[in-house]
């Protein structure tokens, strides 16, 4: 079993709908990560959490550390949302990496 | 605020060819420094990490090869690339003062 999975692993929306990227992991972590990568392959570091919750513009990350559980949260979704999105676990000195979520955003 | 410099962005390069990329850091000291490989439809893994001059760390047997001969400069090499050494690499660097991870630009290496 894989220390970290996202789910789902593909996710098509329409234009404006509210987008929910789950992950879920089975080790203890000092933070969690979530990035974005677009087409070109290039990353960018959307989160960082260790606990509760943050938000930056239309993007919402949570965790929840007893149930080992983080979700990201995409309102009035937009075709340039589209993206690979990626979590990933905080260990003590490297990053453990989810198989990310492609998402579509059809206008 | 950091910024790193990854080159080049795209290579194409011959079976048995010697490989360099480079990979350099402005706006912190003594990062954390980090070489990832993303085969084509698959995750990243990490290949290579480094938490000091001249200090590397090996994630995974293969034909690669990295060196820090400067703070903030971070170089992965091969003396004969293979073909499964086609991929998507990206160099990231994690600040000790708050842990946040920069990533570069990646360069996309397809071996023929």
């Amino acid at each position: 079993k894989n220390e970290v999975e996202q789910s789902p692993q593909n996710l098509t929306a329409q234009e404006g709908e509210f987008i929910t990227i789950n992950c879920s992991y089975s080790v203890g972590i000092s933070a969690l990560h979530w990035l974005q990568q677009h087409p070109g392959g290039g990353i960018v570091s959307l989160f960082m959490l260790s606990s509760g919750k943050k938000k930056h513009g239309r993007l919402i990350a949570t965790i929840n550390i007893q149930e080992k559980h983080s979700s990201l949260h995409i309102t009035a979704s937009h075709p340039r949302d589209s993206a690979v999105y990626i979590c990933a676990l905080q260990g003590a000195q490297k990053l453990v990496f989810g198989q990310g979520t492609r998402l579509t955003i059809n206008p | 605020s950091q910024t790193i410099h990854q080159w080049p962005a795209t290579l194409v390069q011959p079976v048995g060819s010697p490989l360099s990329l480079e990979c350099t850091v402005e706006g912190t000291s003594n990062p954390n420094l980090y070489w990832y490989r993303q085969a084509a439809g698959r995750g990243l893994q990490l290949l290579f990490y480094s938490v000091g001059i001249g200090q590397i760390s090996s994630e995974v047997p293969q034909n690669l090869s990295a060196s820090r001969p400067q703070d903030r400069q971070f170089i992965l090499s091969s003396k004969k690339l293979l073909l499964s050494d086609s991929g998507f690499y990206l160099c990231a660097v994690r600040t000790v003062s708050n842990y946040g991870y920069t990533f570069g630009s990646g360069t996309r290496l397809t071996v023929v």
